[in-house]
């Protein structure tokens, strides 16, 4: 039983470039997050897909958009890189419709590097 | 104030002993509260959910105080395995978001 995954896990841009990540999430998950996390600190909530629909949104601007497909797989896309979005991008799952009370599964995080 | 602190460490601790670190939140309607680890340059992982009740899971003790408003982790019989990064989570019930802590770095000396 695959775990979550991520693609790609390492990428570098320059400013002002776009970038998409993926993510699959675990099998028989539903309910896909994505996190921004910064050297040292806590994962910081971007938002949450459930059921191909954007459920919750944290505080990140409309640069940060996404999308979930019919198989539960998402996408992050980030247009107009700035420096500070260097970071490690986390793709959690959850099953049944993600409820506050389930465990979130982690991919390995995708890596990214602004120049 | 942020929503979730906890000291960010290291705590260098020797191997067997016992270490204990809290989280304080500042939302009292907070409904459920994790501790998740995390190892260098990894993803993080589910150590143990916090009920109110507190709970153990083998070396492992979980407290929640809501009157206080804080969680509290227990390590005892330190092991050099335990060295992570401990990442206290809280949820507001209301919503999907979970607040994450920065994070307290444990480091267990041989």
């Amino acid at each position: 039983d695959a775990g979550v995954t991520q693609s790609p896990t390492h990428l570098i841009k320059t400013r002002g470039q776009q970038v998409t990540l993926r993510c699959s999430p675990k099998s028989g998950h539903d309910t896909v997050s994505w996190y921004q996390q910064a050297l040292g600190q806590g994962p910081q909530f971007i938002f949450q897909y459930y059921e191909e629909e954007e459920r919750q949104r944290g505080n990140f601007p409309d640069r940060f958009s996404g999308h979930q497909f019919p198989n539960y797989s998402s996408e992050l896309n980030v247009n107009a890189l700035l420096l500070g979005d260097s970071a490690l991008y986390l793709c959690a799952s959850s099953p049944l419709a993600g409820g506050s009370y389930n465990e979130q599964f982690f991919g390995p995080g995708t890596r990214l590097t602004v120049l | 104030r942020k929503e979730v602190e906890q000291d960010p460490g290291p705590f260098n601790v020797p191997e067997g002993a016992t270490v204990a670190f809290n989280c304080t939140y500042s939302n009292s309607a907070s409904q459920s509260f994790f501790w998740y680890r995390q190892d260098c340059r990894k993803e993080p992982k589910l150590l143990m959910s916090v009920y109110s009740s507190g709970n153990e899971d083998g070396r492992f003790t979980a407290q929640l105080n809501r009157a206080s408003q804080y969680i509290s982790l227990l390590i005892r019989d330190s092991k050099l395995s335990d060295s992570a990064t401990y990442l206290c989570v809280v949820n507001e019930g209301s919503n999907y978001q979970l607040i994450w802590g920065a994070g307290t770095k444990l480091i267990i000396k041989p």
